[in-house]
């Protein structure tokens, strides 16, 4: 069975500084999938970055970055000079490769809450 | 513009009254889920499907229902809704190469 564990329920950042949103995984899937989902107050489910496990690099998109440390099964969430927009709810998500009805399964770990202060 | 489309926004029912919650996406994915949303819980998986017709249970099945007769549309049933089923529910979709997941926009359910 597929876990994914966010250690992190909530944390304070300054804007402009970098944060790091801890995520660890467990999975016996050789070939899976790693999101991170933002969860503004209005509720909707934004994506953010994607990983796959055979990814050489560590994926980034704009300000998002990924540290993926495969041995360590981390997959953790950089976001840089955090700006106020980016107060939410960040989920932290993997999909299994195990069989193909592994694609439609998303497994959530329980989020951390992000509160970027001026 | 490709989207997943839930409806209502927003429902308060009463314990024990049917509801549908309905679910649509415009992208022709062969996947559909359902989860709902719990405070310190994430997002759990209700029921998903790999296409028409072809359903299976996520991790909390108890209690709803689903149906895919079109490959567009996956509602979600509640035959006898419960107060411990008040959460927020999203719909999502993916395409076969399970890189691209789009939720809908959520539906807010209160059972008193």
């Amino acid at each position: 069975a597929q876990k994914i564990t966010q250690t992190q329920p909530g944390m304070f950042v300054q804007e402009k500084e970098a944060v790091t949103l801890d995520c660890t995984y467990d999975t016996s899937d050789p070939s899976y999938g790693l999101f991170w989902y933002k969860q503004p107050s209005s509720g909707e489910m934004i994506f953010l970055i994607y990983q796959g496990s055979y990814d050489q690099q560590n994926a980034t998109e704009g300000r998002y970055s990924l540290n993926f440390q495969k041995a360590r099964k981390s997959a953790n969430l950089v976001i840089s000079a955090s700006q106020l927009g980016d107060s939410a709810m960040y989920f932290c998500a993997m999909r299994g490769d195990g069989t193909t009805d592994s694609w439609g399964k998303l497994q959530f770990g329980a989020g951390t809450q992000v509160v970027v202060t001026p | 513009e490709a989207q997943v489309t839930q409806n209502p926004r927003y429902l308060i029912t009463v314990t024990g009254k049917k509801l549908t919650v309905t679910c649509s996406q415009n992208m022709n994915h062969e996947y559909m889920s359902w989860y709902r949303q719990d405070p310190g819980l994430g997002l759990r998986q209700i029921y998903y499907s790999m296409n028409v017709e072809v359903t299976d249970k996520g991790d909390v099945p108890e209690g709803y229902k689903v149906s895919r007769k079109e490959k567009r549309n996956f509602p979600l049933i509640l035959e006898s809704p419960s107060p411990n089923q008040t959460s927020l529910y999203f719909c999502a979709s993916s395409s076969s190469d399970g890189y691209g997941y789009t939720f809908g926009s959520g539906t807010r359910l209160t059972v008193v």
